[in-house]
């Protein structure tokens, strides 16, 4: 079955970067692009962008390029998220979603969530 | 900042219809097909809805999407305790060149 395993939670002082993974199995990787979500405490969705499995080539939402950047490696499934020069504002709950094809950014499968707190 | 538009909440009791609405424009559910999301307290959004109408295997066909114009809808007949979730919809923004959510809402089973 089509399972997404992100890593665990983070507390970071502002300032610092972190890296978020997330590790597919149950499919094949290159078949279907992964998306990145935020969630702020209370809030709602917020889409960040998207990555191509096949070619590596990252797309960024409104809002969410120069301090994020999205990579992956294909050799172990896995997505990443990386957040820089972290901001009080970047607490929130970061979830992968499998793309519902290998440009799709409609979430067919999500993973369990990470948060991450920036404080001081 | 969301560009769907959605109640911030919804009720009724078991056994009834309700139904949420998510208002659009024509560059997303106006022209792309739109999806539904139901996030359970404390886990992760799952795919409810699909490509406007269309249900993932394993959710009940009490669950069903609609469109009118630019406007999406999700209904839940027959509504049960366990459908007390937030609700959020979707589509691609030609305009913005990205996925969309909507601002969703909550369904309380009273």
């Amino acid at each position: 079955q089509v399972q997404l395993v992100q890593s665990g939670s983070e507390l970071k002082k502002p300032g610092a970067s972190v890296k978020v993974s997330c590790k597919a199995s149950g499919y094949t990787f290159t078949d279907h692009a992964m998306n990145w979500v935020r969630q702020a405490p209370g809030q709602g969705l917020e889409w960040m962008g998207w990555i191509n499995t096949n070619t590596g080539i990252p797309r960024y939402g409104q809002g969410f390029t120069g301090r994020f950047v999205i990579s992956l490696d294909t050799s172990v499934s896995t997505a990443y998220l990386q957040i820089s020069s972290r901001k009080a504002e970047d607490t929130a709950v970061y979830y992968c979603a499998r793309g519902s094809g290998p440009t799709g950014t409609r979430g067919d499968y999500w993973g369990q969530g990470t948060l991450v707190t920036v404080s001081s | 900042q969301s560009v769907l538009t959605q109640p911030p909440s919804a009720s009724g009791t078991p056994g009834q219809r309700v139904t949420i609405s998510c208002s659009g424009s024509s560059s997303n559910i106006g022209k792309n097909t739109f999806h539904w999301y139901q996030q359970l307290p404390g886990t992760a959004p799952r795919l409810l809805i699909y490509n406007n109408y269309q249900r993932p295997s394993g959710v009940p066909d009490r669950f069903s999407g609609s469109k009118s114009g630019t406007s999406a809808s999700l209904a839940i007949s027959g509504l049960q305790s366990e459908d007390e979730a937030d609700y959020y919809c979707g589509a691609w923004d030609d305009s913005l060149n990205g996925q969309v959510f909507g601002t969703g809402t909550k369904v309380t089973v009273l």
